[in-house]
């Protein structure tokens, strides 16, 4: 298992405009968490989700919106790009939700908006 | 608010010296305390969690709810130890999502 899995790697956006990252979990996990690390800051908790529900979101704005497939993997959303969305995405999995359950980090996403 | 407070963002000690990562949270319940290292160019991974009190490649951490600490520490630095590290706390509200500190990072010189 090559663990999770995050595309793009890379990618430069415009402000206004709209991107989508991707997250594929560990086979067999269920749960998908989303974060946003700012260069210096330590990972901000944006969404997490299991099986195919929102369970939890952090304190981001609606322009953040996510979803999970059946398949268990998960995109993120972000609309209206704004300068302050620059940052490296973060996407953890889980076998399910909950506090006792460790999560698993994938490489990130980082996201540049010019 | 829960928080997590790591008060030094650079660390630098000379090889076989003691480490002591700094890291205390604000939160009246009962959390769950975790260190999170990410060496060069690889990702986010656990180094260990306070409920299974484990010692991981020699690093140890207590989690004192006194003073609300969960400090890092390692009798004897090795250079590979160089690295980020990252303090972080769940809690029943959060459902397993973590509140990561801002990190600190160590090097470790030969």
């Amino acid at each position: 298992d090559a663990g999770v899995t995050q595309s793009p790697t890379h990618l430069i956006k415009t402000r206004g405009q709209h991107v989508t990252l991707r997250c594929s979990p560990i086979s067999g996990h269920k749960s998908v968490s989303w974060y946003q690390q700012v260069l210096g800051q330590g990972p901000q908790f944006i969404f997490q989700y299991y099986e195919k529900e929102e369970r939890g979101r952090g304190n981001f704005p609606d322009r953040f919106s996510a979803r999970q497939f059946p398949n268990y993997s998960s995109e993120l959303n972000v609309n209206a790009l704004l300068l302050g969305d620059s940052a490296l995405y973060l996407c953890a999995s889980s076998l399910v939700w909950g506090m006792s359950y460790e999560q698993y980090f994938g490489p990130g996403t980082r996201l540049t908006v010019t | 608010a829960q928080r997590v407070t790591q008060p030094e963002k650079l660390l630098s000690v000379f090889k076989g010296a003691p480490v002591e990562l700094k890291c205390n949270y604000s939160y009246s319940g009962s959390p769950e305390l975790f260190w999170y290292v990410q060496y060069s160019r690889q990702r986010l991974q656990l180094l260990l969690r306070h409920i299974s009190r484990e010692s991981i490649k020699g690093f140890t951490a207590d989690l004192n709810k006194g003073e609300t600490s969960f400090h890092l520490k390692k009798p004897f630095a090795q250079e590979e130890d160089s690295a980020m590290y990252y303090c972080a706390l769940s809690y029943g509200g959060s459902q397993g999502n973590l509140i990561f500190g801002k990190g600190t990072k160590l090097s470790v010189k030969p």
